[in-house]
């Protein structure tokens, strides 16, 4: 079974910095199949990052994907005010497995 | 773009059988993959399983004594059953879309309580 360690369980970071989240994921698999999410209080997930790199459709250019095999990136540039959230990783295999979140605080 | 509702009831005796229905409006119901997630109070996201449009079915290994998914296309509808509930299957429930290998278009979710 796919186990997936996101690291720091929380950050807490001011905007205007530059957010840095992990994700590991304990089988490597095709980067097509690893994602991120954003989730805020009483919303659902959204999704932020496909295929290891790529933007979804409207997400700003200040987010980032980068990574490979097991070792995975969501890097936030330069943190704006409706950035903190908790963020989710996901790995896509026999089943879609999510890591268990990073929550990104204000300072 | 497209869009997602889930509907049903937001309270289920334990024992019983809860079933959710997401309304896909606003973009094509085939050919596309459709899911089930769930998020217990303050915890983190859980997968429960997909149906194909033409209902072929994929389930969480965990899940898959108690779970089935089923389509209605002629509605724009899938629905979920999840037999036996207990206290532990409290939860946001959401439905979602399946893009490649990613959840692109999500319902805003339905939380369903275990109680009697």
């Amino acid at each position: 079974e796919i186990v997936l360690t996101q690291s720091p369980g929380t950050l807490s970071l001011s905007p205007g910095e530059r957010a840095t989240l992990s994700c590991r994921t304990s089988q490597s698999g095709p980067n097509s199949y690893l994602a991120w999410y954003q989730q805020k209080p009483g919303q659902a997930p959204r999704l932020l990052i496909f295929a290891t790199s790529s933007r979804a459709t409207g997400i700003p250019d200040r987010f980032s994907g980068s990574g490979s095999g097991t070792d995975f990136t969501l890097t936030i540039s330069r943190l704006e005010p409706e950035d903190f959230a908790v963020y989710y990783c996901q790995q896509y295999g026999r089943e879609y497995i999510f890591g268990q979140g990073t929550k990104l605080e204000i300072k | 773009q497209v869009q997602l509702q889930e509907s049903g009831p937001g309270l289920v005796k334990p024992s019983e059988t809860l079933s959710l229905t997401c309304t896909v409006s606003r973009g094509s119901f085939s050919p596309f993959y459709w899911t089930w997630i769930r998020q217990a109070p303050g915890k983190g996201l859980e997968w429960i399983g997909k149906i194909y449009s033409s209902g072929k079915t994929n389930y969480s290994p965990s899940l898959r004594s108690r779970v089935t998914m089923s389509v209605d296309t002629s509605k724009n509808q899938f629905s979920l059953r999840l037999t036996s509930v207990t206290a532990a299957d409290t939860a946001v429930y959401f439905c979602a879309r399946e893009a490649a290998h990613e959840l692109d278009h999500w319902g805003q979710g339905i939380l369903v309580t275990v109680s009697s």
